[in-house]
């Protein structure tokens, strides 16, 4: 079965600096890849997804991901994080018809 | 892009009552609604799969008698929390695929249950 592991439970960062949020995945075939933000006590807002195509995937507040086959990886990055960044993020995989998720990755930003 | 819209937000039942809480996709047909289950500062667990006008699958460990799942429309699926206890007490979100990305898995904002 699919899987997606997110090695790092929590992650500081400074205002400013860049980030990037590790997202490993478990599939034979090409998988259809998500990243989640969820705020606290909030509902899940989709930022980004690779279905196919090229590997550098945009979304939206200025993230993206680069899907790596060779390294079975969906890292998150972003060049200059600001505080409204600090939230929890979670990797995603499609597995027959359903959404598994990660166990996330806490981000949290100084000033 | 497409909304999927949870009500309530928030809920406090008394323990023994059963509480329904209510996703609807606002501006797409939703032919598959998912429904997950969240304790505080862990993931996202899935509880259920339910396609409209069918019985809902649940995952395993999950007790289908007492999280009562009805997909009766394209839009609206709901979850009802049967004979509530204060373990049942958590985050519950919905989610729905369908509309033009098919792929794509949009989720409500969740509702907090608190059962006393």
């Amino acid at each position: 079965a699919q899987s997606v592991t997110q090695p790092d439970i929590h992650i500081t960062v400074s205002e400013g600096a860049s980030l990037e949020l590790r997202c490993n995945y478990s599939y034979g075939a090409t998988p259809y890849l998500f990243w989640y933000v969820q705020s606290p006590g909030q509902g899940l807002q989709l930022l980004l997804k690779y279905f196919s195509g090229d590997t550098l995937v945009q979304g939206i507040k200025g993230f993206e991901a680069e899907f790596k086959r060779s390294q079975s990886s969906f890292n998150l990055r972003k060049p200059s994080v600001h505080w409204s960044d600090a939230a929890e993020y979670f990797c995603a995989v499609v597995n027959t018809d359903k959404l598994i998720f990660g166990t996330g990755t806490r981000l949290q930003v100084f000033p | 892009g497409a909304v999927v819209s949870q009500h309530p937000s928030w809920v406090i039942c008394k323990s023994g009552t059963s509480v329904k809480i209510e996703c609807r996709s606002l501006d797409f047909q939703a032919t598959t609604m998912f429904w997950y289950r969240q304790f505080p500062k862990q993931s996202l667990m899935l509880m259920a799969t339910s396609n409209e006008g069918s019985k809902a699958t649940y995952e395993q460990g999950v007790e289908k008698d007492k999280f009562l799942i009805n997909h009766a429309s394209l839009t609206l699926s709901t979850l009802t929390v049967t004979s509530a206890h204060p373990e049942d007490s958590s985050f519950y979100i919905c989610s729905a695929r369908g509309g033009i990305d098919w792929n794509t898995i949009y989720f409500g904002e969740g509702s907090w249950l608190t059962v006393v």
